[in-house]
């Protein structure tokens, strides 16, 4: 079985200063992983996923998250926070292959609050 | 593209009552998930259907819930009878065949009183 550790349920940060939101995950099994944000009221969107290839993923808005296998970790982190980044994050794995593919475990999430 | 549509958005009934979700996923997905989301949890996968069969429902309670994706399209999710612990917010996402990472619908709030 897979389990996802979200380190921290709450991250308060100034607005312009970096942010990072750590995951730790645990599997006997290769796994995929990806990083959601959930803002009130709303659906999980997909913000970034790690494949194959390199280890360093980015989003659109200037996230990034870094898989590192020998400390099973795939930790998001942004240089410069804006207000508007103010949301619950979620990391999640899925298994790669098996009979239920794309299935996702998720961690407890982290509320991201930038303050102004 | 439309996202994934989910009704109703907010639901509240009475404990031992019953209750239906909707779900209609993005056209031409062949997978179909239905996770649950307990407040301050992260979203647990209560079904996934490939085109109208059933690939995963481990951890769906069975003696209360149930779901199907009639013609492989819609889907319902029912829960006779809710118990408080379904308070919830029960989410809907779709995606193609084989592939990892998908689109949720806005979800439905239930509370169940």
């Amino acid at each position: 079985a897979q389990s996802v550790t979200q380190l921290d349920s709450q991250v308060p940060v100034f607005e312009e200063a970096p942010v990072e939101l750590r995951c730790n995950y645990s599997s006997s099994v290769s796994v995929y992983l990806f990083w959601y944000v959930q803002y009130p009221n709303q659906g999980l969107q997909l913000l970034l996923k790690y494949l194959s290839g390199s280890t360093l993923v980015e989003s659109i808005n200037g996230f990034e998250a870094e898989f590192n296998k020998s400390q099973t970790s795939f930790h998001l982190r942004k240089p410069s926070v804006h207000i508007s980044d103010t949301a619950e994050y979620f990391c999640a794995v899925s298994v790669v292959g098996g009979t239920s593919y794309g299935k996702l475990t998720f961690g407890q999430g982290t509320i991201l609050t930038v303050h102004p | 593209e439309a996202g994934v549509a989910q009704s109703p958005r907010y639901k509240i009934i009475e404990k031992r009552q019953s209750v239906a979700f909707w779900c209609n996923p993005i056209s031409g997905h062949a997978t179909l998930y239905w996770y649950q989301q307990i407040l301050g949890q992260g979203p647990k996968l209560l079904i996934q259907f490939q085109n109208n069969g059933v690939v995963d429902d481990s951890q769906l309670p069975k003696d209360r819930f149930s779901a199907e994706r009639l013609k492989g399209v819609d889907s319902t999710l029912k829960i006779q009878p809710a118990k408080l612990e379904d308070s919830a917010v029960y989410l809907c996402a779709s995606s193609f065949q084989g592939s990892y990472g998908y689109t949720f619908g806005s979800g439905t709030r239930l509370t169940v009183v």
